[in-house]
């Protein structure tokens, strides 16, 4: 079965400064990968996506992924954070299109500081 | 951004009482999704359509759970006897055929007391 494990469930860093969030899956498969943001009182944005291609994809709000298959991981990374992205991160995995559900992580809270 | 609308954004029942919400897809997504966040933020599925068929559903949702995705009106999502431990944000979720994402509404929170 598919699962993913973000083992960070909270991270703070002060505005300006670079962020990286983690996430490993397990699957025997590569999976579409996905994170989503949420904001306070909201429902799930979509950052960024990977299927295929370059294992660095470029997503909104200037935020990026990398996956490693690898290390089986798909890792957020941003270089200079605003304390506008405080939120809960949440990495995802789908096994495929239509009817496939989407399996989360437990979320990173990420908290910046002004 | 998401153009899924999901009513009410919140929803206070008393045990035993039917609770039920409602979601319009993106238009023309035929697959729609039902997901349990709870305050862990531990996800869980709970059913999924296409159009008016239902794919997939867990065993909870057959119990008490029921859920419908008629055509030409909202999807709804109906617990027949609200427990406490149902008290979640109830998130749905719609993809068009082909496409790998799934856009999420901004739920309906149920508190349950």
């Amino acid at each position: 079965a598919q699962s993913v494990t973000q083992p960070d469930a909270r991270v703070t860093v002060s505005e300006g400064a670079s962020l990286q969030l983690r996430c490993k899956y397990s699957s025997s498969v590569t999976p579409y990968l996905f994170w989503y943001v949420q904001y306070p009182r909201q429902g799930l944005q979509l950052l960024l996506k990977y299927y295929s291609g370059d294992p660095v994809v470029q997503g909104v709000n200037g935020f990026e992924a990398e996956f490693s298959k690898s290390n089986s991981s798909f890792h957020l990374r941003k270089a200079s954070v605003h304390w506008s992205d405080s939120a809960v991160y949440f990495c995802a995995v789908s096994m495929g299109t239509n009817a496939y559900k989407v399996i989360f992580g437990k979320g990173t809270h990420l908290h910046v500081l002004p | 951004n998401s153009k899924v609308i999901q009513t009410p954004r919140y929803l206070v029942k008393g045990q035993g009482q039917k609770a039920k919400m409602r979601c319009i897809p993106e238009k023309g997504h035929p697959v729609v999704f039902w997901y349990q966040q709870n305050k862990n933020n531990e996800f869980k599925f709970l059913i999924n359509f296409q159009n008016q068929e239902v794919l997939q559903q867990i065993d909870m949702t057959e119990k008490r759970f029921s859920a419908e995705c008629p055509s030409n009106s909202p999807c709804s999502l109906e617990i027949q006897s609200s427990e406490a431990g149902d008290s979640a944000l109830y998130l749905c979720a719609s993809r068009d055929w082909g496409q790998d994402t799934q856009y999420f509404g901004p739920g309906t929170r149920l508190l349950v007391l």
